[in-house]
């Protein structure tokens, strides 16, 4: 079967840095997605990978491991308009995307 | 950039009655758009999957004498929730996917939240 997994909950403080992992098992790979989505409102797109490496756009910078079914989402400088769900997706061989549940990031002053 | 609006953005209806959700994609045409369902603290769960000028394709589990989709043109998509019920309540969010662009390009709507009493 298809799976994405990411932590439930990290909690950081402002300023500080930190990394949201994800891992996947999805029936082929059109690239990985990660999206910020505030309570109550869409996802808004953060980055996209589809090479192994590292992306960086201002404060998020975000990694894929294709041999490892790994990537991982870096905020740095966090500021309390951080706080969030990450969502990590990845599109499968169909072009669908599989979501994984979330990671609500909790930032402390 | 590319923009994707939804209408309404809340709304409230009685149990058994029916309600119809617009997707438009505003600056650029779509030629698939996606259809999601959110419960609070879930992630998004894809309902079906919709292409201009054919029939929706619905995942697993969702009804689609209930959710009824059209997407009648390049720039709209309407999702009908019929005969409402309770635990329909949700975050509906759509998504459409750029012409033009790669599969990558997916642009999501602000979002419908229905709540059914």
């Amino acid at each position: 079967g298809q799976n994405i997994d990411q932590p439930t909950e990290m909690t950081a403080t402002e300023g500080a840095i930190v990394q949201i992992n994800c891992t996947y098992q999805t029936s082929g790979f059109n690239g990985l997605f990660w999206y910020q989505q505030h309570a109550g409102e869409a996802p808004t797109f953060l980055s996209y990978n589809v090479l192994d490496g590292l992306e960086e756009k201002g404060r998020f910078s975000s990694f894929l491991s294709r041999s490892k079914g790994y990537s991982y989402l870096l905020l740095k400088e966090l500021q309390m308009k951080d706080s969030a769900s990450y969502l990590c997706a990845v599109m499968d061989s169909n072009y669908q995307l599989i979501w994984g549940a979330g990671t609500k990031l909790i930032i402390k002053p | 950039g590319a923009v994707v609006s939804q209408h309404p953005s809340r709304v409230i209806c009685k149990s058994g009655t029916s309600v119809k959700i617009e997707c438009r994609s505003l600056d650029f045409q779509a030629t698939t758009m996606f259809w999601y369902r959110q419960f609070p603290k879930q992630s998004l769960m894809l309902m079906a999957t919709s292409n201009e000028g054919s029939k929706a394709t619905y995942e697993q589990g969702v009804e689609k004498d209930k959710f009824l989709i059209n997407h009648a043109s390049l720039t709209l998509s309407t999702l009908t929730v019929t005969s409402a019920h309770p635990e329909d309540s949700s975050f509906y969010i759509c998504s459409a996917v750029e012409l033009a662009g790669g599969p990558h390009e997916q642009y999501f709507g602000p979002g419908t939240r229905l709540t059914v009493t």
